[in-house]
């Protein structure tokens, strides 16, 4: 069956430190994978997907096939960047029937 | 994009009881689906809901407890029936628009 694992409940950081959320997946098939936050009070957005290969907000995630993973990074946190982070799945069926993780809360201090 | 809201944002029932949340979109979407958020948990889906025909359910979820409605293409409703402490969850909808998914803000539900 697929799954999500997100390691970290909680990352803590000072601003200006590197940040890296860790995601690692289960799937036997071609996933589609993705990155999803939600800052306080707001609700949860797609922050950047595998296929796009863009870098959002200065966060880049690449995925490793090898090592079944899609870890999200950043080379200077800023304090705005405190949400909770949320790695997610599609089987890639045609449309997004996503699997989530547990999510991952950064908390970035000044 | 889209913009989706939820109504109601919050809740407190009794057990026993059902409660309807309802979905809106503020333009036309490919898919629809229901999550659940329990307490501390991730997001797991419930169901897909299919415009004009019987929602599709995740395994463990079934249509007696979680009756869904999409009579068109932007609005569906969740019921949550006959409810228990258990149930006590936030209930995202989410819609399915050029391979983006956007979602609601969520209705807490609070099983007394």
């Amino acid at each position: 069956a697929q799954r999500v694992t997100q390691p970290e409940k909680l990352l803590s950081v000072f601003k200006g430190a590197p940040v890296e959320l860790k995601c690692n997946y289960s799937y036997s098939g071609s996933p589609e994978l993705f990155w999803y936050v939600q800052y306080s009070r707001q609700r949860l957005q797609l922050l950047l997907r595998h296929i796009s290969r863009e870098s959002i907000k200065g966060f880049t995630a690449d995925l490793n096939k090898g090592e079944t993973s899609f870890h999200l990074k950043k080379p200077f946190a800023q304090e705005e960047d405190s949400a909770m982070y949320y790695c997610a799945l599609s089987m890639n069926t045609g449309f997004q029937k996503l699997v989530f993780g547990t999510g991952t809360r950064l908390l970035v201090s000044p | 994009s889209a913009v989706i809201s939820q109504k109601p944002s919050r809740d407190i029932c009794q057990r026993g009881t059902s409660l309807t949340i309802q979905c809106q979109v503020d333009s036309q979407v490919t898919m629809m689906f229901w999550y659940r958020q329990q307490p501390g948990q991730s997001l797991t889906l419930i169901a897909t809901a299919n415009q004009g025909s019987e929602a599709t359910y995740e395994s463990g979820f079934v249509i007696d407890k979680f009756p869904i409605s999409r009579p068109n293409l932007t609005f569906s409703t969740l019921t949550v029936s006959n409810l228990s402490p258990e149930d006590s969850s936030i209930y995202l909808c989410s819609g399915d628009s050029n391979y983006e998914q956007y979602f609601g803000p969520g209705t807490r539900l609070t099983v007394t």
